[in-house]
């Protein structure tokens, strides 16, 4: 079964680094392009980066251009989102979901991180 | 980049059809053959229903249809059922990156 298995709930406070992770499995890690996807608690989803484990081609959405890290380690078939000074404003579920192109639409979706920011 | 506008809520009868616009540029949605539509319910990670501007991924009833004309995507849901109340999205690749809209809550009276 493909599927991605996303990592658990965290609760940091304001500044602390995060790094949440999605491991694939049920097929070729390196063939498929993993993407990024927050959700602010009652609001709308909103695309934040892509990367190709296979070559760790990373492409970030322009509001999230320099806001997190993506990247993936192809070895353990994880990939990763990362922030180096949370805010308050990053608390959120974020999903990873796999995709075939950076143009083509996620077909399968991780089961979402919850990230809370609070002091 | 801006989101895609969507309307706030449409709401409509079982058995009737409700539509879900999806505008956005020449940047995107007029750009790419590439909109899609999700389903999300509460708690739910989204499901796709739409690729391509209309076609079906396997398993979406053929109730669920997309279209697209300039700027401005489409979804139809014909024949409401109870179980297709949620929030709908619309998304479209715009050059390196894809972009969703603001989303709909479809609601089943």
């Amino acid at each position: 079964e493909v599927q991605l298995v996303q990592s658990g709930a965290e609760v940091k406070k304001p500044g602390e680094s995060l790094k949440i992770s999605c491991k694939g499995s049920g097929y070729s890690f390196t063939s498929y392009w993993i993407g990024w996807v927050r959700q602010m608690p009652g609001k709308g989803l909103e695309w934040m980066g892509i990367i190709y484990p296979g070559d760790s081609d990373t492409r970030y959405s322009p509001s999230f251009q320099g806001q997190v890290t993506i990247s993936a380690d192809k070895s353990i078939s994880t990939a990763y989102l990362q922030w180096s000074s949370l805010k308050a404003s990053d608390t959120a579920m974020y999903y990873c979901a796999r995709t075939r192109s950076i143009a083509a639409p996620p077909v399968i979706w991780g089961q979402g991180t919850m990230v809370t920011v609070s002091s | 980049q801006s989101a895609l506008t969507q309307p706030r809520s449409v709401s409509g009868s079982p058995g009737q059809s409700v539509t879900i616009s999806c505008t956005g540029t020449s940047s995107d949605v007029g750009g790419y053959n590439y909109v899609s539509w999700y389903q999300q319910h509460p708690g739910k990670a989204p499901k796709l229903m739409i690729y391509d501007v209309s076609k079906r991924p396997s398993g979406v009833p053929d109730r669920f249809s997309g279209s697209k004309s300039g700027n401005t995507a489409s979804l139809t849901i014909s024949g409401l059922q109870a179980e297709d109340e949620a929030d709908y999205y619309c998304c479209s690749y715009a050059g390196s990156y894809q972009v969703f809209g603001t989303g709909t809550k479809v609601t089943v009276l």
